[in-house]
């Protein structure tokens, strides 16, 4: 049973809003900040979020990103093609005492 | 410009050992906490290992404890994981990345270093 649950898969038409969950529990995202990565074939995963809702320099006003609970939300606003990667929720676990990753989900732009 | 650089990868056969190491350049080394995370191919990240800025507090993911040690060396602006008795499923790209602000957020990663555990 993995630490965080996301989607495998999410898709979008170019222009619309795409919105990836990840679930967790009371003794990570509950507890923690979470933070987001993009991820292209090939590359090294990029901090796209941190501290739940903050984007690093460069990264566009289009990815924010939210936590309620045990749960925390990554939104695409106005999806573009050059979009289409691997996301990833990531935070620390306190009972446990460990990094966790989400499984990934991969966008698709239709 | 911040840069991290893995180095120590290779093939190595299933109960062996390897010693990655990672050079920082670019910012003050001693004053953030440091993470080792691996990419297995055609999977998501896992989180392998963390260090605090002095060394003080070490975390290792299950799937490693007792088996690998991270540590590092501020003089040397140097982070390293030592890696024994080494499977199969450890098979993978190893990035060292930086932590900025404690919060498990990982800034900078290096291009990585792979390490393929085969016999």
């Amino acid at each position: 049973q993995p630490l965080l649950t996301q989607p495998p898969s999410v898709s979008a038409a170019p222009g619309q809003k795409v919105t990836i969950s990840c679930s967790g529990s009371s003794s990570n995202i509950g507890s923690r900040y979470v933070s987001w990565y993009q991820q292209f074939p090939g590359t090294v995963p990029k901090l796209l979020i941190y501290d739940n809702d903050k984007r690093p320099s460069g990264i566009p006003d289009r990815f924010s990103a939210s936590k309620s609970g045990t749960s925390a939300t990554l939104d695409i606003t106005g999806v573009q093609t050059g979009d289409e990667a691997d996301y990833y929720c990531e935070t620390w676990d306190g009972s446990l005492e460990v990094g966790v990753f989400g499984g990934g989900t991969k966008l698709t732009v239709l | 410009e911040v840069r991290l650089v893995e180095s120590g990868g290779g093939l190595v056969k299933p109960g062996g050992s390897l010693r990655l190491s990672c050079v920082a350049s670019g910012f003050t080394f001693s004053t953030h906490s440091m993470n080792w995370v691996r990419q297995a191919p055609g999977k998501g990240p896992e989180w392998v290992s963390s260090m605090t800025s002095s060394g003080s507090h070490i975390y290792h993911a299950d799937s490693v404890k007792g088996r690998f040690t991270m540590s590092r060396d501020n003089a040397k602006s140097s982070l390293y994981l030592q890696m024994n008795s080494l499977r199969v499923e450890d098979t993978a790209v190893y990035y060292c990345a930086r932590e900025p602000r404690g919060n498990q957020d990982l800034d900078y990663w290096g291009q990585g270093t792979l390490v393929t555990v085969s016999s």
